[in-house]
């Protein structure tokens, strides 16, 4: 019953590196996000995607790019990482919303980046 | 404005009492759906209780209930009988109906401790 599974769960970077961080989910989901975390604030949208081949921005998408290739993937890179970068970053998916208005979103376990 | 207002930075509750979790929020849209997740110490994000905007009922799972009072744009998390394992960051969040990524909008979160 793995849900949604995000690869790697830590990862330190130097400024500048770039790397890509995998999104999976097994739920047939229409909806994938990437949000992150910050101390003392809850969750921000970076980037979403309401079907395979679509993608869009969020609320903080500067630095960051996305692709969904695949219905189940949902990839996040950072083409040349910063300090302020570094955060937990969570991936979620869920239904098409007007299937099930409160089908909530699914979670990963999220992943601890650290940009030196 | 902020969206989601969650005003209790922390809180402390003795075990087996109950506690209420605050949550206020701001949109015109009519149609909107409001979601409790709580984080553990684990790091993951744990979907507990939805509430819909045109639910004429407060919504209960087990020992967690909401107390949503439209009028006031509030939507507060009510544990009954706390445990240890309660202890946790919790979120509240919002889904609004217009708008097409129907992303969630995080509150900044209430961390909650439980007092043996």
């Amino acid at each position: 019953n793995a849900g949604v599974t995000q690869t790697p769960k830590f990862r330190v970077l130097k400024t500048g590196q770039s790397m890509t961080l995998l999104c999976a989910q097994d739920m047939n989901h229409e909806y994938m996000y990437w949000y992150r975390q910050d101390p003392g604030m809850g969750l921000r949208l970076i980037h979403y995607s309401v079907g395979e081949g679509t993608t869009a921005k969020g609320e903080v998408p500067d630095g960051y790019n996305v692709s969904r290739l695949k219905k189940q993937n949902f990839l996040l890179g950072l083409e040349s990482a910063a300090p302020s970068q570094t955060s937990v970053y969570f991936c979620a998916s869920s239904r098409r919303p007007g299937q099930a208005w409160d089908h909530p979103q699914h979670f990963g376990d999220g992943t601890r980046l650290s940009i030196l | 404005a902020q969206k989601i207002t969650q005003t209790q930075p922390g809180m402390f509750v003795q075990e087996k009492e109950a506690v209420t979790l605050d949550c206020t929020y701001d949109t015109s849209d009519p149609s909107y759906g409001l979601f409790w997740y709580k984080q553990p110490s684990s790091g993951e994000m744990i979907f507990l209780i939805y509430q819909g905007s045109y639910d004429q009922q407060n919504a209960t799972e087990g020992r967690y209930s909401l107390n949503f009072q439209k009028a006031r744009k509030s939507a507060n998390l009510v544990i009954s009988a706390s445990q240890l394992g309660d202890s946790a960051m919790y979120f509240c969040a919002m889904r609004e109906g217009l708008d097409s990524s129907y992303k969630l909008i995080f509150g900044s979160g209430t961390r909650l401790l439980v007092r043996p």
